[in-house]
């Protein structure tokens, strides 16, 4: 067990919706990043908050958002939903502002299915 | 191109085989080299950590950077079942930057 939880582990929802994701990063840790993983992309970095502020961005679409909270839980939130967004979104935590040689922390995951 | 390249897989070998897992990497700015392992259903763990070139070990496991070359190495001696996972090499200077995973199966 990482320290990281998040909520839901499942969720299947119709295109067009909107959906929230949470995460609540362990013990101590400032930064939250976000992944979505799929069969062809592998793990791709979508987002980092650090303290509350955002502090890096991937390749997350502008239908995709995020905040971290000031009790440093996160979420993200995906709006008009396509079938190819269906896919394992992931949260991850790391004690400091990040940067390569942070250890993250992952949390077990988020399973959307879009249909 | 992606900045991180692994086979997919699946790779099978039998129980006690070595296992070798192999990344290359485009980004000459990366210093700070990571294997995490994933079993299925389950967020990424990190299992090894290296900066910069060289190599490190821990008990069965030897990850192994070749900087000049841009490549990654995860070595597992005496491979037992547990060991079946995907395992994702990642590579970091600003950001961490992951493969899309090697799956391994070790047959009992």
């Amino acid at each position: 067990d990482s320290g990281v939880t998040q909520t839901p582990k499942h969720l299947i929802t119709a295109t067009g919706q909107r959906v929230t994701l949470r995460c609540s990063p362990r013990s101590g840790d400032l930064s939250v990043y976000w992944y979505q993983q799929s069969l062809d992309q592998g793990l791709q970095f979508l987002i980092q908050y650090y303290n509350g502020e955002e502090r890096a961005k991937g390749n997350i679409l502008e239908r995709f958002s995020a905040q971290q909270f000031p009790d440093l839980h996160s979420e993200l939130n995906l709006s008009s939903l396509e079938l190819g967004d269906s896919a394992l979104y992931f949260c991850a935590s790391s004690v400091g502002s990040g940067g390569g040689q942070e250890t993250q922390y992952f949390g077990p995951g988020t399973r959307l299915l879009v249909l | 191109q992606k900045e991180v390249e692994q086979d997919p897989g699946p790779l099978s070998v039998p129980e006690g085989a070595i296992v070798s897992l192999n990344c290359t990497y485009s980004n000459s700015a990366f210093q700070y080299f990571m294997w995490y392992r994933q079993y299925s259903r389950k967020g990424p763990e990190l299992l090894m950590y290296t900066y910069s070139s060289g190599n490190k070990e821990d008990g069965r496991f030897t990850a192994q950077v070749d900087k000049s070359s841009k490549y990654i190495s995860l070595f597992i001696r005496d491979s037992q079942p547990s060991d079946s996972a995907t395992y994702l090499c990642a590579g970091g200077y600003q950001k961490v930057t992951f493969g899309t995973g090697t799956k391994l199966q070790v047959i009992p």
